[in-house]
């Protein structure tokens, strides 16, 4: 079944702390991307990857990092997390980065920093 | 810069048709999208447009687009309970080819 995995679906850490949250696919797309959900600002793009080793900042990338070290993984990073990045994130994957490529998403993680 | 409107709400009694509407601000996006999330879900695409189409028609869902004044709209006839979500327009915009998605409408299903 095609399909975009991430995990955790939930997490609560502390302020400060390095977390990592996980997003797979596994349609040999070639681009990824996360996203951050928030009430009232809709759905905002953080990082996306073309490729492999190809990297690039979306609309609010400062506090995240990510890799795509593989073509089928793409990892969220947070070095040192603050309140403010509590919210929802969705990973998505594409054949294309628009046009009738499809954009899949994840299900979803929550995360909570206090 | 780009930009993708709509509003937040949207109430619609079962049975009844209901109307999401639409506006983006690139006169150049080339493909516009729905997507639906139901609760606790991720987003999936729903249906999507080509700029040069002025309507598009999958089962209960119209897409009717108008290029000129930058407006795109979503019918679904005969609302049922299942079509209770939030709706994303989407355009496909800007040189990069960037999706920008609007802030989503949630539709309430009234009994």
């Amino acid at each position: 079944e095609a399909q975009v995995t991430q995990n955790p679906r939930y997490l609560i850490t502390v302020t400060g702390k390095k977390l990592t949250v996980t997003c797979s696919q596994n349609m040999n797309h070639e681009y990824m991307s996360w996203y951050r959900q928030d009430p009232g600002l809709g759905l905002r793009q953080i990082y996306y990857s073309m490729n492999v080793e190809v990297t690039d900042k979306g609309d609010v990338p400062e506090g995240y990092k990510v890799s795509r070290k593989e073509k089928r993984n793409f990892p969220l990073i947070l070095e040192s997390p603050s309140p403010n990045q509590t919210s929802l994130y969705f990973c998505a994957s594409s054949s294309g980065a628009g046009g009738l490529g499809e954009q899949y998403f994840g299900p979803g993680t929550r995360l909570t920093v206090t | 810069g780009e930009d993708v409107e709509q509003s937040l709400f949207l109430s619609v009694r079962e049975g009844d048709s209901s109307v999401i509407n639409c506006t983006y601000t690139d006169s150049s996006s080339t493909y516009l999208y729905w997507y639906k999330q139901e609760p606790g879900a991720g987003l999936q695409l729903l249906t999507y447009i080509f700029s040069n189409m002025d309507m598009k028609q999958d089962q209960r869902l119209t897409v009717l687009l108008n290029k000129k004044d930058k407006h795109l709209s979503l019918r679904i006839a005969d609302t049922q309970t299942g079509d209770s979500a939030i709706y994303f327009c989407a355009e496909l915009a800007g040189e990069d080819d960037k999706i920008i998605f609007g802030k989503g409408t949630r539709l309430h299903i009234l009994p």
